[in-house]
């Protein structure tokens, strides 16, 4: 297995473009989750779904940020519009039905501007 | 609320000593734990785990520790190599609770 895939692996942009990040978990996973890390804040879970559906999203930031999951192979995070303060990694992770040990991808560093 | 945090924020030791990085947990429920390592330009990696009907549980060069009285774990690295030279996290991981905070930076001088 490939292991989680994220695109791209890194991004940058000007401040009030949208940002689309992508995440292929892992086959036969249930759970997905999104996290963000920076110096300041550490690894913060910023939302997780469960058979596609989000369960908790209580650590998006604001409406700025959605998150989806339209099929059990894919998800994206969107950032719209992007500003200076969102510039972090951004990983994705997977875990399989017992929802505990996580597989994460290599993250996107996404930069803007 | 429930939290993993962690003692040190940084860890520095001698290629060859023994390393220890503890944590400590709030939520008395919490019955599995993992630590993960984090290599610079990397996501966290999986180490090892313990449930909390064990105390102790051992890997290869790894050793985690965990006290329930006191809700503490510890990961003892035996031997540390700069391979070991990462970001390690704890995790009170169970459904929902995947906390992770900022790690503890462990540092091997040659």
């Amino acid at each position: 297995d490939a292991g989680v895939i994220q695109s791209p692996r890194h991004e940058v942009t000007e401040m009030g473009q949208e940002v689309t990040l992508r995440c292929k978990p892992i086959s036969g996973h249930d759970y997905l989750f999104w996290y963000r890390q920076t110096m300041m804040r550490g690894l913060e879970l910023l939302i997780y779904f469960n058979n596609n559906v989000p369960i908790d999203d209580s650590g998006m930031p604001e409406d700025r940020f959605s998150a989806k999951m339209p099929n059990a192979s894919f998800s994206t995070l969107k950032i719209q519009p992007s500003e200076p303060r969102d510039s972090a990694v951004y990983f994705c992770a997977s875990s399989g039905t017992d929802g505990e040990k996580l597989f994460f991808g290599s993250g996107t560093q996404l930069s803007v501007l | 609320g429930e939290s993993v945090g962690l003692h040190l924020p940084t860890l520095s030791v001698q290629e060859g000593d023994n390393s220890i990085i503890n944590c400590a947990y709030s939520n008395s429920a919490s019955d599995y734990f993992i630590w993960y390592k984090q290599e610079s330009g990397k996501g966290p990696q999986f180490i090892i785990d313990i449930r909390s009907n064990m105390d102790k549980r051992q890997g290869q060069r790894v050793t985690v520790l965990l006290n329930k009285t006191v809700k503490h774990l510890s990961l003892q690295i035996a031997a540390t190599q700069p391979g070991d030279s990462a970001v390690y996290f704890c995790n009170g991981g169970s459904q929902g609770n995947l906390i992770f905070g900022k790690g503890t930076k462990l540092s091997v001088k040659p």
